[in-house]
């Protein structure tokens, strides 16, 4: 079983609404990843954690603040976003991290008002 | 640095007929390969992927891919398309220790009846 979910599958808040993004994998996978991806273009890497460690934060605005309460589950809390933060969320996990294969979820839509 | 090239934006085949989408890649190591699928609003899916032995690999729904190092290219292709083979195509390889894929922009496939 390669399954990645996410919930929820669709979101729309307003720019003073407080969510979070959900992500489960029961893989055994240590490392995990929020990517997002913008209409027509590739994904783009955000956040890496490793063994429930954030490893990498690709720059990410603080609006974005990723969690890690155990090594199946990755929140993505959002606080005060903009509408340009419209764009499809993606979480993926792997094995380990580095040079693996990532499976990934089926996303989030979320459309910022 | 590491850079994935897909030359053609938008392809149109019609069913039945064969496929071949491009990509080359940019990496000083032995690169790891991947090329995804997405359907539209969805997340990704492997097709395929290559770290090392045979240079054509194998995948899911009648995929293959051929490696060749010469070429710093890893092109996807499939011998009879399928409608439902319509969708956009990722080719990534994977940036190294940090776990980081850098796609390529992406192919779309269309499929004309």
């Amino acid at each position: 079983d390669t399954e990645v979910t996410q919930t929820p599958k669709h979101l729309v808040m307003g720019m003073t609404n407080k969510k979070s993004l959900k992500c489960e994998q029961h893989m055994g996978h240590r490392a995990m990843y929020w990517y997002k991806q913008k209409a027509k273009k590739p994904p783009e890497l955000m956040f890496v954690y490793s063994y429930e460690k954030l490893s990498i934060n690709e720059s990410v605005p603080s609006r974005f603040s990723p969690e890690c309460p155990n090594s199946s589950l990755l929140n993505l809390h959002l606080h005060a976003l903009q509408p340009e933060d419209s764009a499809l969320y993606l979480c993926a996990s792997s094995y380990l991290q580095g040079a693996e294969t990532q499976y990934f979820g089926p996303g989030t839509r979320l459309l910022v008002l | 640095a590491q850079s994935v090239t897909q030359p053609d934006i938008h392809i149109t085949v019609s069913e039945g007929a064969s496929l071949e989408l491009r990509c080359n890649y940019s990496y000083g190591a032995t690169p790891y390969l991947f090329w995804y699928v997405q359907s539209p609003g969805q997340g990704l899916q492997l097709l395929l992927k290559y770290f090392s032995g045979d240079t054509l690999v194998q995948g899911i729904k009648g995929f293959e891919a051929e490696f060749k190092r010469s070429q710093s290219s890893f092109n996807l292709r499939k011998p009879s398309v399928h409608w439902s083979d319509a969708a956009e195509y990722f080719c990534a390889v994977d940036g190294g220790s940090q776990g980081n894929l850098i796609f390529g922009k992406g192919t779309k496939l269309s499929v004309k009846p």
